[in-house]
C-alpha cells in the first residue's frame, strides 16, 4: 500500500478565507481522490484529481469552490474557497491501487485535515 | 445508483462479546466490497475487501463474506478487544460498466464502542 501525507492535519480558519489542502504520496499513482467528511457522517466524493487535465467534480461540488491541482503523479492540492461554516469537515485525500486496473480497485486514505471555520 | 446500507449505530460490546454489523448494497454492476475503520481521530484504514462472490476477506480476527444472493457484506468478529473501539464503513467500487471509475460509494458508518 502506499503512504499518504496530508498538510495540515488541522486548522481552524475565519469565514471568507481560503485554504488549500496538501496531498503527497511516496509512489506514482494514476488515480487521486478527494473527499470530505462533515462532522457525524459518511463520506462523500468530491472530485477525482486527473494528472494533466482538469479534476472530475461530483454533483454538488464545483471547480469554484474547490479548486484542484494534479501536477505531477504523487502530489495533489484541494483548495476550499470562501469559506463558511458549513465547510467545517475532515477532507481526505485517496489513492487508487498503483499499478493495477483501477475500477473496482481498493484505494488508501490519507489521514485527513481537521477543517474548523468560525 | 449505487448505494450501502448499514446498521445504524451506536453499537456498546462487553470485552469479548461476538460483534456483527450488518452491510447490504444495490449495485448494478459487479463491485468490489470493502470496510474501512477510522480510529477516533484518524483517517481511514481499508480493514478487509472482497472483490467476487464467495469471497471472505479476513484481518484482525474481522471475516466478512461477500453474498451476492443477498447482497450483504456482514462484518464479523468473534471476540472484540476494547482496542476496537472505532467507527466502521462498509463500502463498494463499481467495476460495472461506465460510472464510478474506480470511486467509493461509503456507508454511513457504524461507532462501535466496547467496554472492559
Amino acid at each position: 500500500s502506499a503512504v499518504i501525507s496530508q498538510k495540515p492535519s488541522r486548522d481552524i480558519c475565519q469565514r471568507g478565507t481560503s485554504l488549500t489542502i496538501q496531498c503527497q504520496v511516496d509512489s506514482q499513482v494514476t488515480m487521486m481522490f478527494w473527499y470530505r467528511q462533515q462532522p457525524g457522517q459518511s463520506l462523500t466524493l468530491i472530485a477525482t484529481a486527473n494528472q494533466g487535465s482538469e479534476a472530475t467534480y461530483e454533483s454538488g461540488f464545483v471547480i469554484d469552490k474547490f479548486p484542484i491541482s494534479r501536477p505531477n503523479l504523487t502530489f495533489s492540492t484541494l483548495t476550499v474557497s470562501n469559506m463558511s461554516p458549513e465547510d467545517s469537515s475532515i477532507y481526505l485525500c485517496s489513492v487508487g491501487a498503483s499499478g493495477s486496473n483501477l475500477l473496482g480497485d481498493t484505494q488508501y486514505f490519507g489521514p485527513g485535515t481537521r477543517l474548523t471555520v468560525l | 445508483g449505487d448505494s450501502v446500507t448499514q446498521m445504524e449505530g451506536p453499537v456498546t460490546l462487553s470485552e469479548e462479546a461476538f460483534l456483527t454489523i450488518n452491510c447490504t448494497y444495490t449495485a448494478t454492476g459487479y463491485p468490489s466490497l470493502f470496510w474501512y475503520v477510522q480510529y477516533p481521530g484518524e483517517g481511514l484504514q481499508l480493514l478487509l475487501k472482497a472483490t467476487k462472490a464467495d469471497d471472505k476477506g479476513s484481518n484482525k480476527g474481522f471475516e466478512a463474506t461477500y453474498r451476492k444472493e443477498t447482497t450483504s457484506f456482514h462484518l464479523e468478529k468473534g471476540s472484540v478487544q476494547v482496542s476496537d473501539s472505532a467507527v466502521y464503513f462498509c463500502a463498494l467500487s463499481d467495476r460495472g460498466y461506465g460510472g464510478s471509475q474506480g470511486n467509493l460509494i461509503f456507508g454511513k458508518g457504524t461507532k462501535l464502542s466496547v467496554k472492559p
